[in-house]
């Protein structure tokens, strides 16, 4: 089974509210990403766990939080919604990091923002 | 950090011609993924290609690590091949994209 499984996969949220998006895998990946994706732009990483370890991106680094209870499962936290945070956020795994290895995305969480 | 650059950025095919898409990436790297986003969608791997050509169906990537560039032909384009199609070569622990080539394919 390749499935990344992302909840929920529509979400509409009012402005200054709080987001919270799921993500699991059943592969034993040891990566699991997420990333922003707008119209016309490339999918923009905003952080990833190897392991235990959240590497945050230096200019999302206080919009995003995210937790890693178990291998399986990843999420995704927005403290106060921006209407900017309106896009597709999509989450991904990978075995042992990027170098060799392929990459399986979810179906993807929309997030519109009001 | 790594520069990955998409050719053309759209395309328009009439149905039954072929396309070819190009990836340049800027530093050194071991492997290059494709990746097919859907309008609207999430996006589904194509190929994970180290190097040389690969055949899926239609399509068909080629990748020179050495020229620092990976492409991808579509033969017989098809309607349904409609959506977006990105590049991204892995990083250590990271994938890096490239923004996509946009086709649309008219009967």
């Amino acid at each position: 089974d390749t499935t990344v499984k992302q909840n929920p996969r529509y979400k509409l949220a009012r402005v200054g509210k709080p987001v919270n998006l799921i993500c699991s895998q059943t592969m034993n990946h040891d990566t699991m990403y997420w990333y922003q994706k707008k119209p016309n732009q490339a999918p923009k990483l905003l952080l990833f766990y190897y392991d235990k370890i959240l590497n945050r991106e230096a200019d999302t680094f206080e919009k995003f939080q995210s937790s890693r209870p178990n291998n399986s499962f990843c999420s995704l936290y927005i403290g106060s919604a921006g209407l900017e945070y309106s896009a597709m956020y999509l989450c991904a795994s990978s075995r042992a990091g990027g170098s060799g290895n392929t990459l399986y995305f979810g179906e993807g969480s929309r997030l519109i923002v009001v | 950090g790594q520069q990955v650059q998409q050719s053309p950025a759209s395309l328009v095919l009439q149905e039954g011609e072929n396309a070819e898409l190009q990836c340049n990436f800027s530093t050194s790297l071991n492997s290059m993924q494709w990746f097919y986003q859907r309008p609207g969608g999430s996006l589904v791997s194509l190929f994970y290609n180290p190097s040389g050509t690969k055949h899926s169906g239609r399509l068909t990537s080629t990748t020179v690590i050495k020229e620092r560039r990976s492409s991808l032909h579509i033969s017989s384009s098809q309607t349904t091949d409609s959506g977006t199609y990105l590049c991204a070569p892995p990083g250590y622990q990271n994938f890096y994209f490239g923004k996509g080539t946009s086709l649309t394919v008219i009967p």
